[in-house]
């Protein structure tokens, strides 16, 4: 079965640095996508970035950008520039692409509470 | 604005009282999901529905039951029977299939608190 595992259940960053929180995964899919969302304090789910599993080049968003290690099954997410509106909790998630007709969910990991220092 | 709704924001609930959270949709998505969310954990899939008139039980389908009768909306009832119902409950809904990467969009959730 498929898992995803955050290592880190709290990471704090002064503000205008960077940091990179963490997430392995566990698959025999060869093909699936592996995403980053944002949880602030007002609790709406905010995807943040995205990546698909046959591509090679890492995705970025701005500030955000994803080292994704295929091998290693390994995803993390790099913040620069930390901005105050930052803090949030992050949760990272996977899935495989099935057909039409199936269902399919994303598996989740229990997240990291980022904390930016003024 | 597209976008998913979620109400009531905040909900007490006496033990024993049935309890139903409203889900509204108008992106015109097809998937519909609903996932509670409890202090320190990820989400956890409840129940979710592909198609109107359709929905399948998730990982924790019990206590809990849906109805799927219009496209925009996926209203989830809390029963009695669920045993810890105090929770966020947080519903979803994406593009089905290969039309989309799966990427879920979120309402602003629920707070039940059962007194």
């Amino acid at each position: 079965a498929q898992t995803v595992t955050q290592s880190q259940p709290e990471m704090s960053v002064q503000e205008a640095e960077t940091v990179t929180l963490s997430c392995t995964y566990d698959t025999s899919e060869s093909d699936y996508y592996l995403f980053w969302y944002k949880q602030p304090p007002s609790r709406q789910m905010i995807l943040v970035i995205r990546q698909e599993a046959y591509k090679q080049q890492n995705a970025t968003e701005n500030r955000f950008s994803v080292n994704f290690q295929k091998a290693a099954k390994s995803f993390s997410l790099k913040i620069s520039d930390s901005q105050l509106g930052d803090a949030a909790m992050y949760f990272c998630a996977y899935r495989t692409p099935l057909p039409m007709d199936s269902n399919y969910q994303l598996i989740w990991g229990a997240g990291t509470k980022l904390i930016i220092k003024p | 604005d597209g976008g998913i709704t979620q109400s009531p924001k905040y909900l007490f609930r006496k033990e024993g009282q049935n309890v139903t959270l409203s889900c509204e949709q108008n992106l015109n998505h097809d998937a519909m999901y609903w996932y509670r969310q409890d202090p320190g954990q990820g989400l956890r899939l409840i129940y979710y529905s592909q198609i109107v008139n359709d929905f399948q039980k998730g990982d924790i389908a019990e206590g809990y039951s849906v109805s799927r009768e219009k496209k925009e909306s996926f209203p989830l009832t809390v029963t009695s029977a669920q045993k810890n119902p105090t929770a966020f409950y947080l519903c979803a809904s994406s593009i089905r299939g290969q039309g989309g990467t799966g990427e879920l969009f979120f309402g602003e959730g629920s707070r039940l608190t059962v007194l």
